[in-house]
């Protein structure tokens, strides 16, 4: 089974500029995690989508982040335009969704953003 | 809000020695608790977890405990290899009121295991 994969790896960009990173969740999961982290800090939780529905983003930072999941498959999250506090691992995790369980999470690889 | 605190920020220990990761959550209502290894350039993976109705689980090496009175769990690795030397990250899982479960993470503990 193939695991949840993430591109690009690592992307560089300046600020205000755009940038979009994509993940694809195991086959068949409906739970799709983004997260962010930031140097040295926790592995902190931005939003949840359920298949093609947006269950919590309580935790993207402003109006710059927007995150997209079309079709319930792969997810985009676009930061536009970028700051430099931006920067950090923004990982995805997906689960598969089972109705009123406590399902573990897979993680991506991450992408490593900098943003100068 | 929900916050998980985690210690120690670094850890070194020799070879076979054991080594013990702590946290502290603060939401009540958590029930369950992962703990994630991430080596270096790889992605964070699952290495064993526990719910909260349950006060101890093994898996070989590795061990978690959990006290829900005190709301703390921690990571117990027994004779340590070098092939254990990552960051550790622990998590507590709690029921949101959009009907979902949400992790809050530790700020992880990077682990150096000396040969």
């Amino acid at each position: 089974e193939a695991g949840v994969t993430q591109f690009p790896s690592h992307s560089v960009i300046e600020k205000g500029q755009t940038v979009t990173l994509r993940c694809d969740p195991i086959s068949g999961h409906d739970n799709l995690y983004w997260y962010r982290r930031v140097m040295g800090k926790e592995i902190k939780f931005l939003l949840h989508f359920v298949k093609e529905s947006k269950q919590d983003e309580s935790g993207m930072p402003n109006n710059r982040f927007l995150a997209e999941r079309t079709g319930g498959t792969y997810s985009t999250l676009k930061v536009q335009p970028a700051e430099l506090e931006d920067s950090g691992v923004y990982f995805c995790a997906s689960s598969h969704g089972l109705a009123g369980n406590q399902e573990t999470q897979y993680f991506g690889p991450g992408t490593r953003l900098l943003v100068l | 809000g929900e916050n998980v605190e985690q210690h120690p920020s670094t850890l070194s220990v020799q070879e076979g020695d054991s080594a013990v990761i702590k946290c502290t959550y603060s939401d009540s209502a958590s029930n369950y608790f992962p703990w994630y290894k991430q080596e270096l350039g790889k992605r964070p993976q699952l290495i064993i977890d526990i719910r909260s109705n349950v006060g101890e689980k093994k898996d070989q090496r590795i061990a978690v405990t959990l006290n829900k009175t005190a709301k703390h769990f921690s990571l117990h690795i027994t004779e340590t290899q070098p092939e254990d030397s990552a960051v550790y990250f622990c998590a507590a899982s709690t029921y949101t009121t959009s009907g979902t479960y949400k992790y809050i993470f530790g700020t992880g503990t990077r682990l150096k295991v000396l040969a």
